[in-house]
């Protein structure tokens, strides 16, 4: 069965960076992109971004472009997502979330989704 | 960006009750339209795409409909186990964009 596992819960001062790994397993990894959706506490969803788990091309939102990075590891079935110059403002969950239809950047509907992975940007 | 909103923001409904959450979009969309659930500390799940297609295993009593701009999320009948926050989001253009949320909870 799909799933994706996500790297656990951080804790990071303002101005650090934060990377976290989302794992994939029940499919093959290569073929369908992935994105990230992030939520802060009691808010709505956010999206970050795509990166295509073939070839590691990427888009982002404007509003994170200059502080993420995103990039896979094929031997391992992993996709990790980097944001560097953390604020408070940063302070959600980040999920990954797979693309429902293979082959396609352009698929906006996300079947599967990871746990979540808290990051807290304190002083 | 295309701005997604949703009415109402909540609704109070019973066990049994038929329950309807629409959503708009800033600019025509068309059919590129998917619809979340999501429970404290969870994250979503996908119920409709498409606009009206159902995602797997979900109930039949959730149900989508509309394009162009104007969308709606109707549940026929609603269980216990509905009662959550739905989503809506469009996918036909980059960024990617989520409504705000309506929140269905128990009268």
């Amino acid at each position: 069965q799909v799933q994706l596992v996500q790297s656990g819960a951080e804790v990071k001062n303002p101005g650090a960076s934060v990377k976290v790994s989302c794992k994939a397993s029940g499919y093959t990894f290569t073929i369908y992109y992935m994105h990230w959706v992030r939520q802060a506490p009691g808010q709505g969803l956010e999206w970050m971004g795509i990166i295509n788990p073939s070839g590691g091309g990427t888009s982002y939102a404007q509003k994170f472009q200059g502080r993420v990075t995103m990039t896979r590891d094929t031997s391992t079935s992993t996709v990790y997502m980097e944001l560097s110059n953390l604020r408070s403002e940063d302070t959600a969950v980040y999920y990954c979330a797979r693309a429902q239809t293979p082959y396609s950047s352009s698929s906006g509907f996300f079947d599967y989704w990871g746990q979540g992975t808290l990051v807290t940007v304190s002083s | 960006d295309i701005q997604m909103t949703q009415s109402p923001s909540s609704v109070s409904a019973s066990v049994g009750d038929r329950v309807t959450i629409t959503c708009r979009a800033s600019q025509g969309i068309s059919s590129w339209l998917a619809w979340y659930q999501q429970k404290p500390g969870k994250a979503p799940k996908l119920l409709i795409y498409a606009a009206s297609s159902f995602q797997s295993g979900v109930p039949s009593r959730f149900s989508g409909s509309g394009s162009g701009t104007d969308f709606t999320l109707t549940i026929s009948s609603l269980q216990p186990e509905d009662f959550a926050t739905y989503y809506c989001q469009q996918a036909n253009s980059f960024p990617f964009t989520f409504g705000p949320g309506t929140k269905v909870d128990i009268k």
